[in-house]
């Protein structure tokens, strides 16, 4: 079975700071990896989503993620932060035995600070 | 973009009634639908695949004769929680999976329940 762990469950930084969320997955088979993001009461948006390619992927909002399948890690990168950033972040693996089905993380939430 | 809509919003009601919430694929087709719970401050749970035409396949410890999922067109997929508990109370999210785009589900908004 897949698992996905987000490493910290809350996140605070100023505004304009970098900012790094981690992702582990596990599975022994081929995954499709995604970042999705959820404002207070809705639902989710996907930020990007990683299938297959490039190990780079690039996503809406200045958002950037890195497929490291060596170290079974997505974590989803921003150079600068704003304070509109805050929300609570998911990251969600599919593929394998769990063919169409999206197991989520725990989830982070980003807050920042002005 | 591809666009998903959930109604109710919101929803009150007593304990012992039952409850239907619609999800919609408003500019595409969605042979498949998910449904999702989260309680607060935790990540969404799938509860159920939802096929369009066929019955619903239920996750591990949900209970299909208290979720009725009907998944009637490629549009449009209905949760009913039937007798519906103070602790069925919670964040009901559910998605839509492009025809033949494999993993590209778009969520809708979500449905707030609450069960006095």
């Amino acid at each position: 079975a897949q698992s996905v762990t987000q490493l910290d469950s809350q996140v605070p930084v100023f505004e304009e700071a970098p900012v790094e969320l981690r992702c582990n997955y596990s599975s022994s088979v081929s995954v499709y990896l995604f970042w999705y993001v959820q404002y207070p009461n809705q639902g989710l948006q996907l930020l990007l989503k990683y299938l297959s390619g490039s190990t780079l992927v690039k996503g809406i909002n200045g958002f950037e993620a890195e497929f490291n399948k060596s170290q079974t890690s997505f974590h989803l990168r921003k150079p600068s932060v704003h304070i509109s950033d805050t929300a609570e972040y998911f990251c969600a693996s599919s593929g394998g035995t769990s063919y169409g089905k999206l197991t989520f993380g725990q989830g982070t939430i980003l807050t920042v600070h002005p | 973009g591809a666009v998903v809509s959930q109604h109710p919003s919101r929803v009150i009601c007593k304990s012992g009634t039952s409850v239907k919430i619609e999800c919609r694929s408003l500019d595409f087709q969605a042979t498949t639908m998910f449904w999702y719970r989260q309680f607060p401050k935790q990540s969404l749970m799938l509860m159920a695949t939802s096929n369009e035409g066929s019955k619903a396949t239920y996750e591990q410890g949900v209970e299909k004769d208290k979720f009725l999922i009907n998944h009637a067109s490629l549009t449009l997929s209905t949760l009913t929680v039937t007798s519906a508990h103070p602790e069925d109370s919670s964040f009901y999210i559910c998605s839509a999976e492009i025809a033949g785009s494999y993993n590209e589900q778009f969520f809708g908004p979500g449905t707030r329940l609450t069960v006095l």
